[in-house]
């Protein structure tokens, strides 16, 4: 597996919190993703980056939001969880963007009650 | 944007037998189409992808082959063992948003 990270593995938080998930590799890859999984719809993309400092949305992005200050890490914060936010999330990372191999995290499972 | 259909969502068959799961997109302008494995509570991996400029790939067991025409392409897998259940996804990369759209994911099982 590439060496990819993602922190913590399992939460459990309630409705109106934050919460953060953060993605660390250690492959100085460029280009960092951010999923989420649900059953019956795969995989949707929700914010990516394509160097520090510098996202933009993906399909799924209202109520998510994502820093990067380091090549290493992408962050995903969660303003004000909702139930609706209950989901598998996953992290990608690829060393070019466009017709290359996307490697995945572990995964984070996240319950909002 | 791209969409992509993938059916069946559940498949069944027997060890030995072969799977085959397909994918529609609707961007034409798309010109890349990987497919990823996942296991039961385990990250997707790669296991094998195909570019629009050739029709076919196989790697051992598995092939996928693509019609540009029909904007359509297919996971074929022969031989199927137990350690190949699991849900594989497609996937489909416009050339202007190299964004790949997946599709819903094909949960195969293979019965030993």
């Amino acid at each position: 597996d590439a060496g990819i990270t993602q922190s913590p593995r399992h939460k459990v938080t309630e409705t109106g919190t934050p919460v953060t998930l953060r993605c660390h590799q250690t492959e100085n890859h460029r280009y960092m993703y951010w999923y989420r999984q649900d059953p019956g719809h795969g995989l949707r993309l929700i914010h990516y980056s394509y160097g520090v400092k510098d996202t933009d949305k993906g399909e799924v992005s209202d109520g998510y939001s994502v820093s990067r200050s380091k090549t290493e890490d992408f962050l995903l914060t969660l303003e004000s969880a909702t139930s609706s936010q209950t989901s598998v999330y996953f992290c990608a990372i690829s060393e070019v963007m466009g017709q290359e191999t996307q490697y995945f995290g572990p995964g984070t499972r996240l319950l909002v009650l | 944007g791209e969409n992509v259909e993938q059916h069946p969502s559940t498949l069944s068959v027997q060890e030995g037998d072969s799977a085959v799961i397909k994918c529609t997109y609707s961007d034409s302008a798309s010109n890349y189409f990987p497919w990823y494995k996942q296991e039961l509570g385990k990250r997707p991996q790669l296991i094998i992808d195909i570019r629009s400029n050739v029709g076919e790939k196989k790697d051992q067991r598995i092939a996928v082959t693509l019609n540009k025409t029909a904007k359509h392409f297919s996971l074929h897998i022969t031989e199927t063992q137990p350690e190949d259940s699991a849900v594989y996804f497609c996937a489909a990369e416009s050339g202007g948003s190299y964004i790949p759209t997946f599709g819903r994911g094909t949960s195969l099982i293979v019965h030993p």
